[in-house]
């Protein structure tokens, strides 16, 4: 099992582009999350899934859009990308109801120039 | 909403212990979760408290105290590979992480 995978890696984007990050898990997990991590601060939640199809907003989800259309997928999109979404994105997911461990992908770090 | 207090950092010499406390406010309240982050590396699981009391996991220990909206990590017989940062997350069906302790293993 690879577990929770993050595309892309890395990657520097100009203000007003537009780009989405994949995340995708091969554990059947129900639900899936995404994370932001800024330097010297926690994991703060941005949307997540708790089922395929479905979608809601977490501590700081402006800017952002996701979908999950298929149940290992979870995509983030950023629709006009601006300095302060300069960060590492975690993507996450767990069993469900009752399990409540999560896995972690690898993250991806973005850079907003 | 959830808001987590930890301290910023500890640093200990390796065979010593350390307690990280984490003091918790939350709207909702199913547990404790305690993750480990390498290097800015994926964090990874350490150790969930549903109910108060003490749960050992090796070399870590994890205790809750819900009415005192407490918990705490104990890392004991520390290692070098044991420096990381060390993250509280209350869990209301999603995780709200606290900022997170850096742990400095000395030899």
């Amino acid at each position: 099992n690879a577990g929770v995978t993050q595309t892309p890696k890395f990657r520097v984007l100009k203000t007003g582009q537009s780009m989405t990050l994949l995340c995708a898990q091969d554990m059947n997990h129900e639900y899936m999350y995404w994370y932001r991590q800024d330097p010297g601060m926690g994991l703060r939640l941005i949307h997540y899934s708790v089922g395929e199809g479905t979608t809601a907003k977490g501590e700081v989800p402006d800017g952002y859009n996701v979908s999950r259309l298929k149940k290992q997928n979870f995509l983030l999109g950023l629709e006009s990308a601006a300095p302060s979404q300069t960060s590492v994105y975690f993507c996450a997911s767990s069993p469900g109801q009752g399990f409540w461990t999560q896995y972690f992908g690898p993250g991806t770090r973005l850079l907003v120039l | 909403g959830q808001s987590l207090e930890q301290p910023s950092e500890v640093t200990a010499v390796e065979g010593a212990i350390v307690q990280i406390n984490c003091t918790y406010q939350t709207s909702g309240f199913y547990g404790l979760s305690w993750y480990q982050q390498h290097d800015g590396g994926a964090p990874t699981f350490l150790s969930y408290n549903a109910l108060d009391g003490l749960e050992e996991t090796g070399r870590f220990s994890s205790f809750l105290s819900r009415s005192d909206s407490y918990g705490y990590l104990l890392l004991q017989e520390l290692q070098m590979k044991d420096s990381a940062s060390y993250f509280c997350a209350a869990n209301d069906y999603k995780l709200s992480f606290g900022a997170g302790t850096t742990v400095t293993v000395r030899a």
